[in-house]
């Protein structure tokens, strides 16, 4: 039981190359998060899935989409990336909303 | 909106010394959150906290919920040197309707730092 994980760990984009940072849980959570944490910022949202086909707007969603075509994972994608976007970025699940929200190890991503 | 402000921003303690830190809001949380972030891994729960007044303890943790519900408090008895971290507090983050989903709002992070 691997819990949430996290791909990849780091990552350096050049400004205007995409990626997408992959996400996975083995729990059958059916609520999923993407964060962004940044310096004295603490967490901030960027989208959630309430489950397996569902994905919505969180409170920096901005040159981000994702989509949650499997249960298991989510994935966070960055068309054009931009240096404000560097940033670490956490994934969490939860079994329901107000459930404890289980976080993976994050990804450190750096756009130049 | 809904913002929680911590204080302090970071704390520099010896071991063995009891540690208290707060987080407030100009908005009314229902549900009250404290996390701990390790270096270089994700937050994990400590405590949370549902019911106005409500004061929970998780070994050398306490935490309390506010009378207000503006506000909450997490206390470290007795530190020690694998307590440092980032602690955030943190809350469901309403939707128009009425709806978190899940979805929290977090404090800016309080920095424990904890010399032996």
């Amino acid at each position: 039981n691997a819990g949430v994980t996290q791909t990849p760990k780091f990552r350096v984009l050049k400004t205007g190359q995409s990626m997408t940072l992959l996400c996975a849980q083995d729990m059958n959570h059916e609520y999923m998060y993407w964060y962004r944490q940044d310096p004295g910022m603490g967490l901030r949202l960027i989208h959630y899935s309430v489950g397996e086909g569902t994905t919505a707007k969180g409170e920096v969603p901005d040159g981000y989409n994702v989509s949650r075509l499997k249960k298991q994972n989510f994935l966070l994608g960055l068309e054009s990336a931009a240096p404000s976007q560097t940033s670490v970025y956490f994934c969490a699940s939860s079994p329901w909303p107000q459930g404890t929200q289980y976080f993976g190890p994050g990804t450190r991503l750096l756009v130049l | 909106g809904q913002q929680l402000n911590q204080s302090p921003q970071s704390m520099f303690i010896q071991e063995g010394e009891d540690v208290s830190m707060n987080c407030t809001s100009s908005s009314i949380f229902n549900t009250w959150l404290w996390y701990k972030q390790d270096p270089g891994e994700g937050p994990v729960l400590l405590i949370a906290l549902y019911k106005a007044g409500e004061l929970t303890s998780n070994g050398r943790l306490t935490a309390q919920f506010g009378i207000t519900r503006k506000d909450s408090f997490l206390n470290i008895s007795a530190s020690i040197p694998s307590d440092v971290g980032i602690y955030f507090c943190a809350g469901p983050r309403r939707s128009a309707g009425g709806t978190s989903y899940g979805k929290l709002t977090f404090g800016q992070g309080t920095i424990l730092t904890v010399h032996p």
